[in-house]
């Protein structure tokens, strides 16, 4: 199946830095990437579509200037989280939609990064 | 809107014995449903997925699903459980047709004990 990978797989930031979690397509173009929130024991929250070369989608209550995302080509989105708060922990996880895919929703999922922020 | 529910938080099972994981999920369309898999700290993979066609999906690791229109159901299950199986399984939906976004349950943790 199709790979993507995220980088960081973990990362311990101290309150007020920025963090960049990368999320890359390895064998395929993704025009649409995702980025997920998981809390522990909660299921995945979208926080955002990415698209490559325009602004990102974000969904309903996510800080758009918090979670800045960028989505330079068609194998790389970062998201950045800014100015980190401890309630910015959490487990990030991004997909993307693979050519084949097409419309039926399927995604293929980045290893997650662990956030913790001090 | 759509909705996935996954009824059971947390289930334990016998290594060898049958598995069913049950969701149910509220569309207002056809669905397109998926079953993903979650080991701790790991990202998700997908198991099986279902667009249109038989009713019941094949997937990997030994898995099954069954699409139950009338039921509005997409139940996982697994003949004989290995300890390997242990994890976080999530059902997930989306509309058919057009961009969508996937909505996924709140995950079932599945505890394999010897």
């Amino acid at each position: 199946g199709a790979v993507v990978s995220q980088h960081p797989s973990w990362v311990i930031c101290k309150s007020g830095t920025s963090v960049k979690i990368e999320c890359r397509s390895l064998d395929f173009q993704a025009t649409t990437m995702f980025w997920y929130r998981q809390f522990p024991k909660q299921s995945l929250m979208l926080m955002a579509t990415s698209n490559e070369g325009s602004k990102a989608t974000y969904e309903q209550g996510v800080e758009k200037d918090k979670f800045l995302i960028n989505h330079a080509s068609l194998t790389l989105s970062t998201l950045t989280v800014t100015s980190a708060h401890p309630e910015d922990s959490s487990f990030y996880i991004c997909s993307a939609r693979p050519p084949t895919g097409g419309n039926t929703g399927e995604l293929f999922f980045g290893e997650g990064s662990r956030l913790t922020v001090l | 809107a759509q909705s996935v529910t996954q009824p059971d938080i947390h289930i334990t099972v016998s290594e060898g014995a049958s598995l069913e994981l049950r969701c149910n999920y509220s569309s207002g369309a056809t669905p397109y449903l998926f079953w993903y898999v979650q080991s701790p700290g790991q990202g998700l993979q997908l198991l099986l997925k279902y667009f249109s066609g038989d009713t019941l999906v094949q997937g990997i690791k030994g898995f099954e699903a069954e699409f139950k229109r009338s039921q509005s159901s997409f139940n996982l299950r697994k003949p004989s459980v290995h300890w390997s199986d242990a994890a976080e399984y999530f059902c997930a939906v989306a509309l058919s047709g057009g961009y969508q976004k996937v909505t996924f349950g709140i995950g079932t943790k599945l505890q394999v004990i010897p």
